[in-house]
């Protein structure tokens, strides 16, 4: 069964830490692993993507890793801000479809304290 | 900031009452998608569209129904609203990412919906 599990579930960590997210799939066939950030009450923001060939992608503060292998990605913030308090969304997507079907994980809700 | 579109962000409606989602998005995207986000809860697809007069039903059994006449343009219907369809729903639209990664979907802010 294709399944996304993404850990903690939640974390609080203060304003200016570092913090990783896991995230492991079991998806076959591959094609991609996104990661989305989400405000309360918004819609999911991307934030990376990475292929099969890719093991980092970095935008700004954030920073994906990927195995393949292994079947895992990672979600490092660095210097975190308020601003950051938000879920954070693994999603990966096989090749099995036209549609390139998505599957979501439930998210790990983070909260940066002052 | 995608150019996606949901109205209305909140809605409180009664048993039994007919209701529409309004999606719009203004970034000529042809593959749209509706899901369904229960709180703490992965996102679950129930209808997704690759252009006009194109509709399927996605992976969630759902008692909406959804229309694509215009590309911009997706709403869902629900014909008789019900305590279980309390939920956020989030429409989202899709472009073709550069070759080999895949696609990129836009989300839209969400419609949070309570059914009393």
């Amino acid at each position: 069964k294709n399944q996304v599990e993404q850990s903690p579930q939640s974390l609080i960590i203060l304003e200016g830490k570092n913090c990783t997210l896991q995230c492991n799939y079991t998806v076959s066939p591959f094609s991609n692993l996104r990661w989305y950030k989400q405000d309360t009450g918004r819609g999911p923001v991307s934030l990376t993507i990475m292929t099969f060939s890719e093991n980092t992608k970095s935008n700004g503060r954030y920073t994906a890793t990927l195995d393949a292998d292994t079947k895992q990605s990672s979600l490092h913030i660095t210097a975190s801000q308020l601003s950051d308090s938000a879920s954070y969304i693994c999603v990966v997507s096989d090749r099995g479809s036209t549609l390139g079907r998505l599957y979501f994980g439930r998210g790990t809700q983070l909260t940066v304290w002052p | 900031e995608a150019d996606i579109y949901q109205t209305p962000r909140y809605l409180v409606i009664g048993t039994g009452k007919k209701i529409t989602l309004e999606c719009s998005q203004t970034m000529g995207h042809d593959k749209m998608y509706w899901y369904q986000q229960d709180p703490g809860m992965e996102l679950h697809l129930i209808h997704y569209s690759y252009g006009v007069n194109s509709t399927e039903k996605g992976d969630l059994s759902s008692e909406s129904t959804v229309s694509r006449i215009r590309t911009e343009h997706f709403p869902l219907t629900l014909e008789s609203a019900r305590p279980s369809h309390t939920s956020q729903y989030l429409c989202a639209s899709s472009e073709k990412a550069p070759s080999g990664s895949g696609e990129t979907q836009y989300f839209g802010p969400g419609t949070r919906l309570l059914v009393l």
